[in-house]
């Protein structure tokens, strides 16, 4: 049974820092990876996919890195701002059952 | 393009009531999650629908909970009778099938639930 799991739980950062969260997944056999950011009240907006056979996404001042052997992913964001604080998700969707598997999210506060 | 719309966005409901959730997905997505959002948690799938047959519904507790997703488009989940433990918000997603290159999950604002 896949599992994911996000490190650290919670973060607080002054404006302008470059930053990076932590996502590992139990079961490499994936189809790809989904990073999404969730605003307090609200659904989940997605903020970069990987396929399984990529390495890296880039999106603005978003990066996503993918190492599948190891069960990781890493979500880089750079010159963070205070607008950039939100939950962050990342869910794993395996070969098997098309299901999206979700870590628990990493509250990220960006302080002025 | 129109994104996953759910109504309603807000339910508060007394312990043993029922109630019915509506999801509408992105036009030509075949696959439709609904998951279940627990406060401080990560959304958790209750059930998953390709057009209208049900690919995975084992967490689902379907003493209580149902869903349909007639004619392989709209869904309705529905609790019945609710209790406490229920009180979380409810997402619907929709994505293209696998196979399709980018098969992105795209998520609605979620019904935030309320058992009193």
């Amino acid at each position: 049974k896949q599992e994911v799991t996000q490190i650290p739980a919670a973060l607080s950062v002054p404006e302008g820092e470059n930053l990076v969260l932590n996502c590992s997944f139990t079961d490499s056999a994936i189809y790809n990876l989904q990073w999404f950011r969730q605003d307090p009240g609200k659904g989940l907006t997605s903020l970069l996919l990987i396929q399984s056979s990529q390495r890296e996404q880039t999106s603005g001042r978003l990066n996503a890195s993918l190492d599948k052997s190891s069960g990781r992913s890493t979500l880089y964001i750079a010159a963070s701002q205070p607008g950039d604080s939100a939950t962050y998700l990342c869910a794993v969707r395996d070969n098997y059952g098309q299901n999206f598997v979700f870590g628990p999210g990493t509250r990220l506060s960006v302080l002025p | 393009e129109a994104g996953v719309a759910q109504s309603p966005r807000y339910k508060i409901i007394e312990k043993r009531q029922s109630v019915a959730f509506w999801c509408n997905p992105i036009s030509g997505h075949a696959t439709l999650y609904w998951y279940q959002q627990i406060l401080g948690q990560g959304p958790k799938l209750l059930i998953q629908f390709q057009n209208n047959g049900v690919v995975d519904d084992s967490q689902l507790p379907k003493d209580r909970f149902s869903a349909e997703r007639l004619k392989g488009v709209d869904s309705t989940l529905k609790i019945q009778p609710a209790k406490l433990e229920d009180s979380a918000v409810y997402l619907c997603a929709s994505s293209l099938v696998m196979g399709v290159r980018r098969t992105e999950a795209f998520f609605g604002q979620g019904t935030r639930l309320t058992v009193v």
